[in-house]
């Protein structure tokens, strides 16, 4: 199976910080891989969709990028609503649909 | 608008069954594949398993192969899964999620999730 590695697992930042999450897959994934915001008590929002699609309401500043194995999501000016986990997750090929294990976002 | 309804979930014993299902609206339902996700307290999302349209293909997550059947009723537009010989690390919050047509398909739609404790 597919192994999907987040990093970092945890970080802290301020608003108008630029921020970068990785997302490394174990063996190459073309652009199947979605990203996802979850905030406490609710489900998870798709935000990014094979590796560099914003979706539609999803702000500007939120990008995509990568394919094969690496992956990133970047934040260029953060918000106070954009404090939250987020997750990455592999669509290639067959099941299992892994996640990453997610990179919670506070505020410093 | 699109509704999905998780129930089913609560308190179990270990060794246990639990059934959730998951109440399906404002879309055709026969047309998609439908999933499980969960989530334990305070940790990741894990993708559990899924069904096509017909209920011709199920796959599931090695943790759970041989202990959960997911199954649907398309006439009912509803989507089930039967957990069986159920083990504390089960314990977490189902999701029913319903990916999007296509080759790069994402998650569009979520219930509100159900809670699953498995304790004695």
């Amino acid at each position: 199976d597919i192994q999907m590695t987040q990093s970092p697992s945890s970080l802290s930042a301020s608003v108008g910080d630029r921020v970068t999450i990785t997302c490394r897959a174990s063996q190459s994934i073309s652009s199947y891989l979605n990203w996802y915001q979850q905030k406490p008590g609710e489900a998870p929002k798709v935000m990014i969709t094979a590796a560099t699609n914003l979706q539609s309401g999803v702000p500007s500043r939120f990008s995509g990028s990568g394919s094969g194995t690496d992956f990133t999501l970047t934040i260029s000016s953060l918000q106070l609503e954009d404090f939250a986990t987020y997750y990455c997750q592999k669509t290639y090929s067959s099941p299992p649909f892994t996640f990453g294990q997610g990179t919670r976002l506070d505020i410093k | 608008e699109v509704q999905l309804v998780e129930s089913g979930g609560g308190l179990v014993q270990p060794g246990g069954s639990l059934r959730l299902s998951c109440a399906a609206s404002g879309f055709t339902f026969s047309n998609y594949w439908m999933n499980w996700v969960r989530q334990a307290p305070g940790k990741g999302l894990e993708w559990v398993a899924n069904i096509k349209e017909d209920g011709s293909e199920k796959y599931y997550v090695d943790s759970v192969k041989g202990r959960f059947t997911i199954s649907r009723d398309n006439a009912k537009n509803s989507l089930y899964l039967l957990m069986n010989s159920l083990r504390a690390e089960d314990t977490a919050v189902y999701y029913c999620a319903r990916p999007t047509v296509g080759a790069f398909w994402y998650y569009d739609s979520w219930g509100q999730g159900t809670l699953v404790t498995v304790s004695s």
